[in-house]
């Protein structure tokens, strides 16, 4: 079956740095996508990989290992509106969206 | 660019009625739309794809003809809840895919609708 993993709630400093980890199994591979919910809105678009190594964009990185089956969202300089819940997703082979649980992330001053 | 509305972005209906949401693509043409379904502290589940002029692709589990989808044109999709009721309360997020975004198969997702039903 498919399946992404990644930590159900983790909590950091503001000012920190946090990584959120993601591994994956799916049939197929066409990209994984990093997704930031706030609380009752929808998801928006943060990072997306498809070639192994990071992509940084601002405060923001995502990394990918493809042989490995696992990516991480780096978030730096933390901020008390990066609280949120932050989903990974998989493109698998049929190009649909194997959605990760999320992580939801606590920021403390 | 890429913005993608829902509407209403909230409804209360009552048990047995039926509710209609609308999924607009604003500033792009999407060949493709999802609607997902998120209840309290859960992941989005997907609950069908559709694609303009034909039928939705429904997920296992989910009835068809509970939830009925209309890809009518290349930037509007409909969900209609039939006879709703209280279990079907959650919130309703579509998404779309633009139809020349190339390599990415981005999906912009809309609002999301809460649905409450009584």
């Amino acid at each position: 079956g498919q399946n992404i993993d990644q930590p159900t709630e983790m909590t950091a400093t503001e000012g920190a740095i946090v990584q959120i980890n993601c591994t994956y199994q799916t049939s197929g591979f066409n990209g994984l996508f990093w997704y930031q919910q706030h609380a009752g809105e929808a998801p928006t678009f943060l990072s997306y990989n498809v070639l192994d190594g990071l992509e940084e964009k601002g405060r923001f990185s995502s990394f990918l290992s493809r042989s490995k089956g696992y990516s991480y969202l780096l978030l730096k300089e933390l901020q008390m509106k990066d609280s949120a819940s932050y989903l990974c997703a998989v493109m698998d082979s049929n190009y649909q969206l194997i959605w990760g649980a999320g992580t939801k992330l606590i920021i403390k001053p | 660019g890429a913005v993608v509305s829902q509407h209403p972005s909230w409804v209360i209906c009552k048990s047995g009625t039926s509710v209609k949401i609308e999924c607009r693509s604003l500033d792009f043409q999407a060949t493709t739309m999802f609607w997902y379904r998120q209840f309290p502290k859960q992941s989005l589940m997907l609950m069908a794809t559709s694609n303009e002029g034909s039928k939705a692709t429904y997920e296992q589990g989910v009835e068809k003809d509970k939830f009925l989808i209309n890809h009518a044109s290349l930037t509007l999709s409909t969900l209609t809840v039939t006879s709703a009721h209280p279990e079907d309360s959650s919130f309703y997020i579509c998404s779309a895919r633009d139809l020349v975004a190339g390599d990415s198969y981005e999906q912009y997702f809309g609002p999301g609708t809460r649905l409450t039903v009584t």
